[in-house]
């Protein structure tokens, strides 16, 4: 499959281990966030999102967590598994810029070894 | 469960040809949106697409590019004129809700042009 990202920042764990991913978003206006996984020659996939109302949300082995004082948000991936190796983008709604339009972040490469 | 697709998996075109790239958004969905990925880099947003109208264009998507919906299933991304740097991954997505939703995305049309 294509290999996306040759130059993204990888974090490295071990199977087992808790990971978490970061992510810096620049819009203060942005009102919704979405975490989407991407397998190798895969489109993104859904993962979990949150409103700006809120600031913690969990499901299955993942909690996302939003700080809007520093526009920071965060994954958090309990017992990381080998199926858990992908890239993880953040995705924002900038609500202020436009209704009908997420914006993506870098990507981080989670890497999962046995 | 329902999933967006894609087709064609791979399109090779010339420089200066026109291709056409089709995807079939989940049924119940009303929002229909492109986005492209060049290798290495991230998830770009092309256009969103509402009510038969685009609702929301990048700058990417100039004059040569349009959408259409043909009928009530099928979604389509046009290119009058490739380019060299319009080789990446097309991805295709839908949501029920707009970008206060989920966006659902396909497994893209790798474009390669020549």
């Amino acid at each position: 499959g294509e290999s996306v990202g040759l130059h993204l920042p990888t974090l490295s764990v071990q199977e087992g281990d808790n990971s978490i991913i970061n992510c810096a978003y620049s819009n203060s206006a942005s009102d919704y966030f979405i975490w989407y996984k991407q397998e190798s020659g895969k489109g993104p996939q859904f993962i979990i999102d949150i409103r700006s109302n809120m600031d913690k949300r969990q499901g299955q082995r993942v909690t996302v967590l939003l700080n809007k004082t520093v526009k920071h948000l965060s994954l958090q991936i309990a017992a990381t598994q080998p199926g858990d190796s992908a890239v993880y983008f953040c995705a924002e709604n900038p609500f202020s810029g436009g209704y009908n339009k997420l914006i993506f972040g870098a990507g981080t490469r989670l890497a999962v070894h046995p | 469960e329902p999933e967006v697709t894609q087709t064609p998996s791979h399109q090779v075109t010339q420089m200066g040809q026109e291709v056409i790239l089709r995807c079939v958004p989940i049924s119940n969905h009303l929002y229909f949106y492109w986005y492209r990925q060049i290798l290495g880099q991230k998830v770009e947003f092309l256009v969103s697409f509402y009510n038969n109208e685009i609702s929301e264009k990048s700058e990417i998507f100039d004059d040569q590019f349009s959408v259409e919906r043909p009928d009530g299933s099928n979604f389509t991304l046009k290119i009058r004129s490739t380019k060299l740097e319009d080789s990446a991954m097309y991805f295709c997505a839908s949501s029920a809700q707009g970008v206060q939703s989920p966006l659902h995305f396909g497994n893209g049309t790798r474009l390669t042009v020549t």
